[in-house]
């Protein structure tokens, strides 16, 4: 079964920076693009970048762009998010999801989350 | 970028129906999808593409679309379906994600 656990989350300053990663499994991993996506407490769900299957392409939402960097390695079945010059509002839990893939434009399997709290 | 636009929170007594709304300028071109969430649980997608049904799902969840406005609707609500629920699509530039506001569903 598709299996996403996320790690990395912890308390960070703002100004700091975090890696957050990915660990995927019961799929072919280098076959499907992946997300993440964030929650701050009390809040909706806010999409923050996306990784072709391939790593070919990136693409990420305005409010993180050029502070945020969305990388895998599909010789680990891994996918990462570097976090760099964290602000209070970055403050959520961040979920990483797969990709339906093939003509589908949803998020099919969802991790558990990593929890990212930028305080000082 | 484009927004999608829900209702806070609505309310539905047990076995009757509910229908959840979302708009914005995106969904006439991108379809809707819909997402479940659960208190500390990861939001799991129940309807995708307008109106298909991932296999588990129970066919009380169903999905439509008409013009910039996307409705989830539940059929004979029961006490499981109290969640949050959100609708997401592709933005107006087809490489970008949006989700709505959300919208937290009380069954009575």
């Amino acid at each position: 079964q598709v299996q996403l656990v996320e790690s990395g989350g912890g308390v960070v300053q703002p100004g700091g920076s975090l890696r957050l990663s990915c660990a995927a499994s019961g799929f072919i991993f280098s076959d499907y693009g992946m997300h993440w996506v964030r929650q701050a407490p009390g809040k909706g769900l806010e999409w923050v970048a996306f990784i072709q299957y391939d790593g070919s392409h990136k693409y990420y939402a305005d409010s993180v762009k050029g502070r945020f960097t969305i990388s895998r390695d599909n010789s680990k079945n891994m996918v990462y998010l570097q976090v760099n010059s964290l602000r209070a509002e970055d403050t959520a839990v961040y979920y990483c999801a797969k990709d339906k893939g093939y003509g589908d434009y949803y998020f099919d399997y969802w991790g558990q989350g990593t929890l990212v709290t930028v305080s000082s | 970028s484009s927004e999608l636009t829900q209702d806070p929170a609505v309310s539905v007594a047990l076995g009757q129906t509910v229908r959840i709304t979302c708009q914005g300028d995106s969904l006439r071109t991108y379809s809707a999808n819909w997402y479940q969430q659960e208190p500390g649980q990861a939001p799991v997608v129940v309807i995708y593409d307008k109106n298909k049904r991932p296999s588990g799902i129970p066919d009380r969840f169903s999905g439509s679309t008409s013009g910039d406005t996307a409705s989830l609707t539940i059929t004979g609500a029961q006490a499981e379906d109290e969640a949050d629920y959100y609708c997401n699509s592709r933005d107006s530039s087809g490489n970008h994600y949006v989700f709505g506001t959300g919208t937290k569903v009380t069954v009575l």
